[in-house]
């Protein structure tokens, strides 16, 4: 069974620094997906890493896909205020069926 | 602008009441997930469906849960009798052949009381 497991699971950090969330998944996979949640809100689609060493990039968000290692990181450069939310990845099994991580509450501080 | 869209958005029902939620995939996307979401649980995925089979719904307590998709437009989820500990976000996810992104509904609020 798919297991996919974040860390850490909560991140409290100050304006301006940059950290990593890291995403482990148990199985064989070559699609990985960040999404991020808002309080009260869906979840919005942030990135999708489709092969290995795969690379995405957004403003001051980037994430990577290691298949090899089953890992994948999101980093945060130079974190503000709106980035405060949280962040889930997720694997797709099979090329079907969509599992999450539990989450990663992000909160900036000033 | 392409959605998913769920009704209802909020439900407060009493315990042992029918309660039905409803997904409109993105028109064109042949694959649909159900997912449950608590603060205790997180995600968890309980049914989802391709070309309107269900592929898989181990994730789903079977003697209250039930989910279909009468047509390719609609996909509902259906608990009889609720359960206060089925309180809880009830989100839709639609995904296209190839399977490259899961777009996300607005979500339903359940309160069972």
């Amino acid at each position: 069974e798919l297991k996919v497991e974040q860390n850490p699971l909560f991140l409290s950090m100050q304006e301006g620094k940059n950290y990593t969330i890291y995403c482990n998944y148990s199985t064989t996979s070559d699609r990985l997906y960040w999404y991020r949640q808002d309080p009260g809100k869906s979840l919005e689609s942030l990135f999708v890493l489709l092969s290995n060493g795969a690379v995405k990039q957004e403003g001051r968000l980037m994430a990577s896909l290691d298949t090899k290692a089953r890992l994948s990181t999101l980093h945060i450069t130079a974190a503000v205020h709106d980035l405060s939310a949280t962040y889930f990845c997720a694997v797709d099994q099979y090329g079907n069926k969509l599992v999450f991580g539990a989450g990663t509450i992000l909160r900036v501080k000033s | 602008d392409a959605r998913v869209t769920q009704t209802p958005r909020d439900k407060v029902t009493e315990m042992g009441q029918e309660v039905t939620m409803r997904c409109q995939p993105i028109l064109g996307h042949n694959t649909v997930f159900w997912y449950r979401q608590t603060m205790m649980q997180g995600l968890e995925l309980l049914a989802y469906f391709r070309n309107r089979a269900p592929l898989d719904d181990s994730g789903m307590p079977k003697d209250r849960f039930s989910a279909e998709m009468p047509d390719a437009t609609l996909a509902t989820l259906k608990i009889q009798p609720s359960e206060p500990r089925d309180s809880a976000v009830y989100f839709c996810a639609s995904a296209s052949t190839g399977f490259t992104e899961a777009f996300f509904g607005q979500g339903t609020r359940l309160t069972v009381v």
